[in-house]
Order: structure tokens, then sequence, then C-alpha cells
């Protein structure tokens, strides 16, 4: 599986719009790109996946670039319980597929 | 979502001891389960996966013999930690996977101290 590179840490102003950026630029064509979230001492939450195409749902959205080699996960409207790790991981979608963990972006929203 | 839950939240136990961690799917078949492990300040760390039925497959550097895994079940997935040692105590998480490629749910944590 692609390896993924990101930020550290990112800071946001309660109610702002977050931008998570996540570079893969070793993708290949049939890996998609995943988005977890863990909230200190649980389990990792799934926000969103995507291949190609930009997509949305009720938490976040994924804007993936054209040549795949990056992407961004926004939350739109920053609140203080979306504190928490972002992981953006690649993998491939069969059933033997693994979610291999990076050190993600530690997000911290600010009153 | 769907749900998976793990039993106990968190366990102390003295070294030399077994202890065993509980993974649940509550509301779908899970046909492959994965256990990772996570130490303070860093990120989760894949152990093993396993499918219903079938014999674990671990990590490199995870020890099979250390690191029991079960899969009896489709809802069911048991990690024993054998003759624990001090230096096991750490987060271990199972996640749960249906028939669906993308989705893959997490429970929420076991917390193991050794003493």
């Amino acid at each position: 599986d692609a390896k993924t590179t990101q930020p550290t840490s990112m800071d946001c102003a309660e109610g702002r719009a977050a931008n998570l950026p996540c570079n893969h630029s070793t993708i290949s064509g049939n890996e998609y790109v995943y988005w977890y979230r863990q909230i200190h001492s649980q389990g990792p939450q799934y926000i969103i996946h995507g291949l190609k195409n930009n997509e949305t749902n009720e938490m976040a959205s994924l804007i993936i670039t054209e040549d795949r080699k990056s992407s961004t996960l926004i939350l739109p409207h920053a609140t203080l319980r979306d504190t928490a790790v972002y992981y953006c991981i690649v993998r491939v979608a069969v059933q033997g597929g693994k979610l291999i963990f990076g050190q993600g972006t530690e997000l911290s929203v600010k009153p | 979502g769907a749900v998976v839950s793990q039993h106990p939240s968190w366990v102390i136990c003295k070294s030399g001891t077994s202890v065993k961690i509980e993974c649940r799917s509550l509301d779908f078949q899970a046909t492959t389960m994965f256990w990772y492990r996570q130490f303070p300040k860093q990120s989760l760390m894949l152990m093993a996966t396993s499918n219903e039925g079938s014999k674990a497959t671990y990590e490199q550097g995870v020890e099979k013999d250390k690191f029991l895994i079960n899969h009896a079940s489709l809802t069911l997935s048991t990690l024993t930690v054998t003759s624990a040692h001090p230096e096991d105590s750490s987060f271990y998480i199972c996640s749960a996977r249906g028939t669906g490629f993308h989705e893959q749910y997490f429970g929420p944590g076991t917390r193991l101290t050794v003493t």
C-alpha cells in the first residue's frame, strides 16, 4: 500500500473550516483514499473515502487532485469536538486490503 | 455506522499471566477482523488479520505464539496475550470488516497494564 505524508499538527478556530492535506504521490490506480480520526483514548472513527471524484457526506468533504497524488479533507465548520488525530490512508479495496496507519495530523480546534 | 465492542475496556494483570480480549461485531457479520496495538503518543500498529474460520495472518515482527488470535465466528474474535510482560502494556484495538470492501469499523479499545 502507498504511504502518505501529513503535517504533524494543525490549529483551527472554532466555526471555521479545517482543511487537512495529505500527500500520496505513489498511489496506485486501484487504491482508494480513506480518512479516519481518533479522539484521545478511543478507537478510530471512519470519516470518508474516495477514489477519483470529490466526495461529501454529513461529516466532511474529500477533495482529490486530478493526478490523485494528494487530497484534502475539509471539515466545514469545525467544533471543539473535532479535536483529534486525523489519519489519511490509501489502500486497495479488496478483501485482504489492510488499513496501515501513519502518524496522522493532530488537529486542535480552539475557541 | 456499525458497532464493534471490546471487552474488557481495561485490564490490569500480573507479569507472567495471560489475558484474553474479546471483540464483537454487534450488528453485522465480520468476515475479516484486525487487531492493532497503540503505544502512548504513537500511531496504531497492525498486529494481525484474521478471517472467520481461518488462521490469523501476523504482521512481521509480531510473535504469533505470544498473541493468540481466534476468529471462531462471524461476530467474535479474541486476542490472548500469553505470558504477559510489562512491555506488553498497551492499548489494543480491534477492527471489523463486513462483506463490503470499504466499510471497516473499530472497537473502543482495551487498555492493558501488566505489573
